[in-house]
């Protein structure tokens, strides 16, 4: 059965401090998209990255960094001198390949990120 | 260009009655989903509509729940009856009509926040 599973409820840092959430999943396919979303207090979920299972190249935007590792099924999110702007829940999900968009991701619990000035 | 809008943002209901959640899709797109988290939980897919098709149902209860998206006017997810563990953050998503539509184009709302008494 596919799974995501964001470990950390809520982290809490102060600005400037570097934070790193933690994504594991579960599939049985050798095909498969991983996304990471960020919803932020206003509540509508914004899109941040999707990654191809047959990349595991790590990506770099800005601030935000993810790490992307087969061997362990793991897609970590790192936030570089984070910012009270980044305070929000941020949700890792999975989709299998050859679904209909829309209909097949799978979401972990979410991870709350508090930054204080 | 507003987003996808739904309301209410809070929706407080009796054990027994009914609950309507409306989405407005942003403009030019025709596709809906409806998702649900419950607590302690991810976003799960309910279902996927088109103008006046319902497309995949799969992730609705079978009994109680219902989706229309007419020719004119919002999509609403209706839940009859409704039970203590209906109570869930209900968030819509929509996107464009598009050749190899790929999840990242889906827009999210801001959810409506169901509590049953």
């Amino acid at each position: 059965a596919q799974k995501v599973t964001q470990a950390q409820t809520e982290i809490s840092v102060v600005e400037k401090e570097d934070v790193t959430l933690d994504c594991v999943y579960e599939t049985r396919d050798t095909t498969y998209y991983l996304f990471w979303y960020k919803q932020p207090p206003s509540g509508e979920l914004v899109f941040l990255i999707r990654r191809n299972s047959f990349d595991e190249q790590n990506e770099i935007s800005g601030r935000y960094s993810w790490n992307f590792q087969k061997s362990t099924s793991s897609f970590n999110f790192t936030i570089t001198a984070s910012q009270v702007v980044d305070s929000a829940v941020y949700f890792c999900a999975l989709s299998e390949a050859g679904r209909q968009a829309g209909t097949a991701l799978i979401f972990g619990k979410g991870t709350t990120l508090s930054v204080s000035s | 260009n507003a987003g996808v809008m739904q309301n209410p943002r809070h929706l407080v209901r009796r054990r027994g009655q009914e609950a309507r959640l409306r989405c407005s899709p942003m403009k030019g797109h025709s596709h809906v989903y409806w998702y649900r988290q419950l607590p302690e939980e991810g976003l799960k897919f309910m279902v996927y509509l088109q103008k006046e098709n319902i497309i995949d149902e799969s992730g609705m209860p079978k009994e109680r729940f219902s989706a229309e998206f007419p020719k004119e006017g919002p999509s609403i997810l209706r839940i009859q009856q409704v039970v203590r563990g209906d109570s869930a953050a209900y968030f819509c998503a929509s996107s464009p009509s598009i050749p190899g539509l790929t999840n990242e184009k889906l827009f999210f709302g801001s959810g409506t926040q169901l509590s049953v008494l």
